[in-house]
């Protein structure tokens, strides 16, 4: 079974500019969750999609957005990048809602904003 | 932003040796916790899980003790590999609203 999938794997983009990133999840797996990581905060809780509603949001502001679509797979969206957002984005998805299963993760997409 | 509690954030250990990764929670209400580990250039990935109406669980090399009294979690691996290199997190499912949030992680070094 293919595990969680997220492209691309590295951007680089310029401040201002805005930026869409996709994530397949495991083939059966319902629940799409997306973190932010970063060395100074570890891994923040970004949001969770599950049935193509977003289900859980965490405390980012409204430039950072996200959908699921009726396959599972899920894209994220940052508008008017900031230089503070360069980050991995981290996809995580479960057979269901988070808080009964464990996480998959894919390998992440490297973000940096110049 | 949201985070459970870190005690160490490196870990030196000897190969052969147990490892003992500790962490702090912070929400009494918290009734699943989590142990992941994430190698480099990796997602972090499942080790082990333990319920609140539980105070250990065990798995393959891998020991999860929960002191729900002083809110602590504690992560245990036997006989130290190479392989275990890695930075390992906590992570805590608040119930109240079913997020999953992690702790800042230690990153864990095996000597030869």
């Amino acid at each position: 079974k293919a595990g969680v999938t997220q492209t691309p794997r590295y951007l680089i983009k310029t401040r201002g500019q805005q930026v869409t990133l996709s994530c397949s999840p495991i083939s059966g797996h319902r629940s799409v969750s997306w973190y932010q990581q970063t060395p100074g905060q570890g891994l923040q809780f970004l949001f969770e999609y599950f049935s193509e509603t977003q289900r859980n949001k965490g405390n980012f502001p409204g430039r950072f957005s996200g959908r699921q679509f009726s396959n599972s797979r899920s894209e994220m969206n940052v508008s008017t990048l900031e230089l503070g957002d360069s980050a991995l984005y981290l996809c995580a998805s479960s057979l269901d809602h988070t808080n009964e299963g464990k996480l998959f993760f894919g390998s992440g997409t490297q973000l940096s904003v110049l | 932003g949201e985070s459970v509690g870190l005690h160490l954030p490196t870990l030196s250990v000897q190969e052969g040796d147990n490892s003992i990764i500790n962490c702090a929670y912070s929400n009494s209400a918290s009734d699943y916790f989590i142990w992941y580990k994430q190698e480099s250039g990796k997602g972090p990935q499942f080790i082990i899980d333990i319920r609140s109406n539980m105070d250990k669980r065990q798995g393959q090399r891998v020991t999860v003790l929960l002191n729900k009294t002083v809110k602590h979690l504690s992560l245990q691996i036997a006989a130290t590999q190479p392989g275990d290199s890695a930075v390992y997190f906590c992570a805590e499912n608040r119930g109240r609203d079913d997020k999953i949030i992690f702790g800042k992680g230690t990153r864990l070094h095996i000597l030869p």
